[in-house]
């Protein structure tokens, strides 16, 4: 299995700039998390999706951020317009099962977003 | 709301030392636990995970964690540590209703030669 897949893996862009970060879950996994890792703040969850549909987007920074699920083998989160302090790694991750379940995540390997 | 306590930020060692990392958490309900590690400039890997029956997990590396449900804590250990152990070790845990992983600070742990 090819494991989690994102992309681009690096981001250089100006403030202002709209950024759109992508995710390729592993396959057969129906639970999709974004993270954003900084050194301020540690691992943040900005929001989950179980079977494409959002559970939990309360880790959301604001209105520029969105993030969407199209089918099962995609997503994006997308920052519109991006401001210097979006700056870090971003990380998606996926696991199987049922709620509860404690399959576990699997990370992919991030995209580290700095924003001038 | 739930809540995940590394005590350790900073853990320095020598090659071959024994290692406990401590994490507590704070639900009274049945909750899995998960510890991942995170190799400088890597994404995490899930190195164990408890979801029920034997409190005493074993996982790669020669890691292994015990739950303790009496004291809320789910502490990392291995025997003898070596110098490729070096990374950020993140503990996690979920409640029984939710894939929502509750992260904690991490322990950042420098192993020497």
């Amino acid at each position: 299995d090819a494991g989690v897949i994102q992309s681009p893996r690096h981001e250089v862009t100006e403030m202002g700039q709209e950024v759109t970060l992508r995710c390729k879950p592993i396959s057969g996994h129906n639970s999709l998390f974004w993270y954003r890792q900084t050194m301020m703040r540690g691992l943040e969850l900005l929001i989950y999706f179980n079977n494409n549909v959002p559970i939990d987007d309360s880790g959301m920074p604001e209105d520029r951020f969105s993030a969407k699920m199209p089918n099962a083998s995609f997503s994006t989160l997308k920052i519109q317009p991006s401001e210097p302090r979006d700056s870090a790694v971003y990380f998606c991750a996926s696991s199987q099962g049922t709620s509860g379940s404690g399959a576990g995540q699997y990370f992919g390997p991030g995209t580290r977003l700095t924003v001038l | 709301a739930q809540s995940v306590s590394q005590h350790n930020h900073h853990v320095i060692l020598s090659e071959a030392a024994s290692l406990e990392l401590g994490c507590n958490y704070s639900y009274g309900g049945t909750v899995n636990l998960f510890w991942y590690v995170q190799y400088p400039g890597q994404h995490l890997q899930l190195l164990l995970k408890y979801f029920s029956g034997d409190p005493l997990v074993k996982g790669i590396k020669g890691f292994e964690a015990e739950f303790i449900k009496s004291k809320f804590s789910f502490n990392l250990r291995k025997p003898s540590v070596q110098w490729s152990d070096t990374a950020e070790y993140f503990c996690a845990v979920t409640t029984y209703n939710t894939d929502k992983l509750i992260f904690g600070t991490g322990t950042r742990l420098q192993v020497f030669p």
